[in-house]
């Protein structure tokens, strides 16, 4: 099984609002990914967590807060957003940070900021 | 400078027949893994082949194969007998040690099967 499941499917929020977004795997993968893309672009890395630590944080500005709250969990929180952070927010995760294991991804949240 | 170059926006390719999508590639990193994806417009990134730089062998996986050539540092994406659902944007992306084995996408190539 190679699922990684992310909630909510999409998110209308204002620039006041507070929301989460969830993302889950259960395949043991010890890596997890947050990415932002935006409409025929490449998907950006912002957050990479491994072993349950944040190891790599893009420059991501702070209205963006990741928590890995266990190996299986990874949660990005969302605060004060502006309206070009509208996107598709990808999470994936892998076997672990190394070269050799790819990286599965979830369906995404598309995300709009009003 | 890039470290992954897609230089075909789009393609067409007829159902039935083969195609190719190019990917070069920069590093100077003797370990890194090369990956590609395919995302329908449905948004979800769907993990299709790897090559590892030390594999001898090209990588395949049913109708993808990769040809890896290392020396030109080119891992081109051959999708055979290709079918309507085929239909959708391929990405080329690069695992490197030395930039905290990130993975970097390239621009991307938007394939459409004709019937």
């Amino acid at each position: 099984d190679t699922e990684v499941t992310q909630t909510p499917k999409h998110l209308v929020m204002g620039m006041t609002n507070k929301k989460s977004l969830k993302c889950e795997q259960h395949m043991g993968h010890r890596a997890m990914y947050w990415y932002k893309q935006k409409a025929k672009k490449p998907p950006e890395l912002m957050f990479v967590y491994s072993y349950e630590k944040l190891s790599i944080n893009e420059s991501v500005p702070s209205r963006f807060s990741p928590e890995c709250p266990n190996s299986s969990l990874l949660n990005l929180h969302l605060h004060a957003l502006q309206p070009e952070d509208s996107a598709l927010y990808l999470c994936a995760s892998s076997q672990a940070r190394t070269v050799f294991y790819e990286q599965y991804f979830g369906p995404g949240t598309r995300l709009t900021v009003t | 400078a890039q470290k992954i170059t897609q230089t075909q926006p789009g393609m067409f390719v007829q159902e039935k027949e083969a195609v190719t999508l190019d990917c070069t590639y920069d590093t100077s990193d003797q370990s890194y893994g090369l990956f590609w994806y395919k995302q329908p417009s449905s948004g979800e990134m769907i993990f299709l082949i790897y090559q590892g730089s030390y594999d001898e062998q090209n990588a395949t996986e049913g109708r993808y194969s990769l040809n890896f050539q290392k020396a030109r540092k080119s891992a081109n994406l051959v999708i055979s007998a290709s079918q309507l659902g085929d239909s959708a944007m391929y990405f080329c992306a690069m695992r490197e040690g030395g930039d905290g084995n990130k993975l970097v996408f390239g621009a991307g190539t938007i394939l459409r099967v004709k019937s």
